[in-house]
């Protein structure tokens, strides 16, 4: 039973335009999401999160977006950089489970020069 | 300077065979972690601990055995080897706070059993 759910498990863009990473999930008692980036033979970096009571935090180029009652994040990247090209993860902390975080299956991002 | 570290960081092994898998953080964290990401790359949690405590304890097999020595320290043994075993290894640390919420990750072991 996934609780995090990221359908896309690739997305390619042009260099310069917005990146749109989604993710949705449906633990009710999650309250704290992130998103996490993950370079090849590497292990995944953090690059921003959110609060459930927040709907919006901002972090440079990365913009992450949470509609709660949709149970949907989303991860904006502008402008995107072929540097961005990585696996992403969206990631969910359960409060109701000693704070374990369950993360997504990855989306595959690629940016194109 | 490596803030979370694994050794080692390829393991080939035989099936029925006992291996460990090494992790060590330098951030000061309470808090450490063994994450899997199988095949269909999922990764999942296994276990945690804080300040040396086990508190998270996933549907493992009891051949997964977790020991931390200190709280810079989290090792991973496994006895008796199987096919399945075959993954990608993480390490990771935080400090335990309700308020936010970041993980440090180590590079990955990554573990085949023949």
């Amino acid at each position: 039973d996934q609780q995090v759910k990221q359908n896309s498990p690739s997305l390619s863009v042009q260099e310069g335009r917005i990146s749109i990473l989604n993710c949705d999930y449906t633990n009710s008692m999650f309250d704290y999401f992130l998103w996490y980036k993950k370079y090849p033979a590497e292990g995944p970096t953090f690059l921003i999160s959110i609060s459930s009571i927040k709907d919006k935090n901002e972090d440079g180029r990365f913009t992450v977006f949470l509609n709660k009652s949709a149970k949907h994040l989303s991860l904006h990247i502008v402008p995107s950089q072929p540097g961005d090209s990585a696996v992403y993860f969206c990631a969910a902390r359960d409060r109701g489970s000693n704070y374990k975080l369950t993360f997504g299956k990855g989306t595959l991002l690629t940016v194109n020069p | 300077d490596t803030a979370v570290s694994q050794t080692p960081k390829y393991l080939v092994t035989q099936m029925g065979n006992d291996k460990s898998i090494k992790c060590e953080q330098n951030l000061g964290h309470d808090t450490m972690y063994w994450y899997k990401q199988d095949s269909k790359k999922f990764l999942k949690i296994m276990f945690s601990y804080n300040n040396k405590e086990l508190i998270i304890n996933e549907t493992v097999p009891n051949r997964f055995s977790p020991k931390s020595p200190d709280k810079a320290h989290l090792n991973l043994h496994i006895n008796s080897l199987e096919l399945g075993d075959s993954a990608v290894y993480f390490c990771a640390s935080s400090q335990w706070d309700p308020q936010v919420e970041t993980q440090y990750f180590g590079p990955g072991t990554r573990l085949l059993v023949l």
